[in-house]
């Protein structure tokens, strides 16, 4: 089935520095990837939705500037959390449609600890 | 606008035993599909059972099996028989045609298989 390969899993980075957050369809074409935030205990928040070729939507309330989103190929789609601070740390998963099987496939997260 | 809701934060039941976790949700769509994900510890999103709201016939997945009621808006789902790898955090979700293919989640249930 459709896989979607999520790097790093776990990253620690210190304050004011940037964290790219990778996603990448191994065997199927995503040309929609969805990213989420999740904090402990509690359900997946949208963040954002990334589309080949264009340009990212982001939700209500979610910093296009610091959460910067590029989604440069159909099969990479990049999360990038800028000048990160430690209100940032949490879990970030990303997920795309899996079409032919009318579902989703998620990456595995990336937790993120800002220091 | 869809909303999903989980009324059950937290369960515990007996290893062995049966147990079924609640979820309504509202759309005004009429094709849509529904989804149970599991989320264990390593934070892995998995999904358990998916039903499409045009079949009348409620799926089943070994253990696992739904009880839709489309004109009620509920989607419970039933695990019998359940084992201790069965504890996770259960997410129900919504998938409309016309939601731009996002999936709106539950507040989710812990669930906590007692050996």
């Amino acid at each position: 089935g459709a896989v979607v390969s999520q790097h790093p899993s776990r990253v620690i980075c210190k304050s004011g520095t940037s964290v790219k957050i990778e996603c990448r369809s191994l065997d199927f074409q995503a040309t929609t990837m969805f990213w989420y935030r999740q904090f402990p205990k509690q359900s997946l928040m949208l963040m954002a939705t990334s589309n080949e070729g264009s340009k990212a939507t982001y939700e209500q309330g979610v910093e296009k500037d610091k959460f910067l989103i590029n989604h440069a190929s159909l099969t990479l789609s990049t999360l990038t959390v800028t000048s990160a601070h430690p209100e940032d740390s949490s879990f970030y998963i990303c997920s795309a449609p899996d079409r032919d099987n009318y579902g989703y496939t998620f990456g595995s997260g990336t937790r993120l600890t800002v220091v | 606008a869809q909303t999903v809701t989980q009324s059950q934060p937290e369960m515990s039941v007996q290893e062995a035993e049966t147990v079924t976790l609640s979820c309504t949700y509202d759309t005004s769509e009429n094709n849509y599909y529904l989804f149970w994900y599991k989320q264990p510890p390593s934070r892995q999103m998995i999904l358990v059972i998916r039903q499409e709201a045009y079949k009348q016939q409620n799926a089943t997945e070994n253990r696992f099996s739904v009880n839709f009621q489309k004109a009620a808006k509920s989607f419970s789902l039933k695990i019998s028989d359940s084992q201790l790898g069965d504890t996770a955090m259960y997410f129900c979700a919504l998938y409309s045609y016309f939601g731009n293919e996002k999936l709106t989640f539950g507040t989710g249930t812990r669930l906590t298989i007692i050996p």
